[in-house]
């Protein structure tokens, strides 16, 4: 596709299931990257992949959270056992570049996730 | 820690005006600024970049200046229209670092263009 693609866009989840949000970043993009933004503040970041590397996961909030990207083009972001906290939007974004060549940083439309 | 703010939080205009809107950080060593707009349940998307090395770029209506000097960008819309009304975000690449590639964003300015 043209653009960055995210799967589902809307989940509702009942406390301590597990959710897996995808992502379809643009094709050929080198980096792709996580973002977690709360209601009423800005993205914060979560993990960084170039290729199917995961070079940076600093900003994962616990160990309930894992990221993937295998193949080096989809990427899953799962949380598993959700707790009420998790409720957000979940960005995906992905650039041609890596590291300090990053470059423009081309954004999905989110996966809203409220945790019940 | 970099900490980016934008003022103000939200922001109400007739049609036709001509506005601003601001964004200030603590740490200048910045590689580069860009600034999206956010519709509601949407995305992010791209509006300007500008490295640290420039001082201003334009897009249409847009224009965007950066002081890096003194940590504060400005993002200048022209003409406002009803479409312009969105969040507009703010986020900054460090310069330095191991973790060169990671964006801090602002809490952005919610901007109403009433017609």
């Amino acid at each position: 596709g043209a653009g960055v693609s995210q799967s589902p866009r809307y989940k509702v989840a009942k406390r301590g299931q597990d959710v897996a949000l995808r992502c379809d970043p643009i094709s050929g993009h080198v980096s792709l990257f996580w973002y977690q933004q709360a209601l009423g503040q800005g993205p914060e970041f979560l993990t960084y992949f170039q290729n199917e590397a995961q070079l940076d996961k600093s900003g994962l909030p616990s160990d309930r959270f894992f990221a993937e990207r295998p193949e080096g083009s989809v990427s899953t972001l799962k949380i598993q056992r959700t707790q009420q906290e998790d409720s957000a939007v979940y960005l995906c974004a992905s650039s041609l570049g890596s590291g300090r060549a990053t470059g423009e940083l081309f954004f999905g439309e989110g996966s809203r996730l409220t945790v019940l | 820690k970099q900490e980016v703010t934008q003022i103000p939080a939200a922001l109400s205009v007739p049609e036709g005006e001509n506005l601003v809107l601001n964004c200030s950080f603590t740490d200048s060593a910045i590689y580069n600024l860009q600034w999206f707009r956010q519709d509601p349940g949407k995305g992010l998307t791209s509006l300007l970049l500008i490295q640290s090395s420039q001082r201003e770029q334009t897009s249409g209506r847009l224009n965007a200046s950066l002081d890096k000097s003194s940590g504060r960008s400005t993002l200048y819309i022209a003409a406002s229209q009803p479409g312009d009304s969105a969040t507009y975000l703010c986020a900054v690449r460090p310069n330095s670092g191991g973790s060169n590639y990671k964006l801090t964003f602002g809490k952005g300015t919610l901007l109403t263009v009433n017609p």
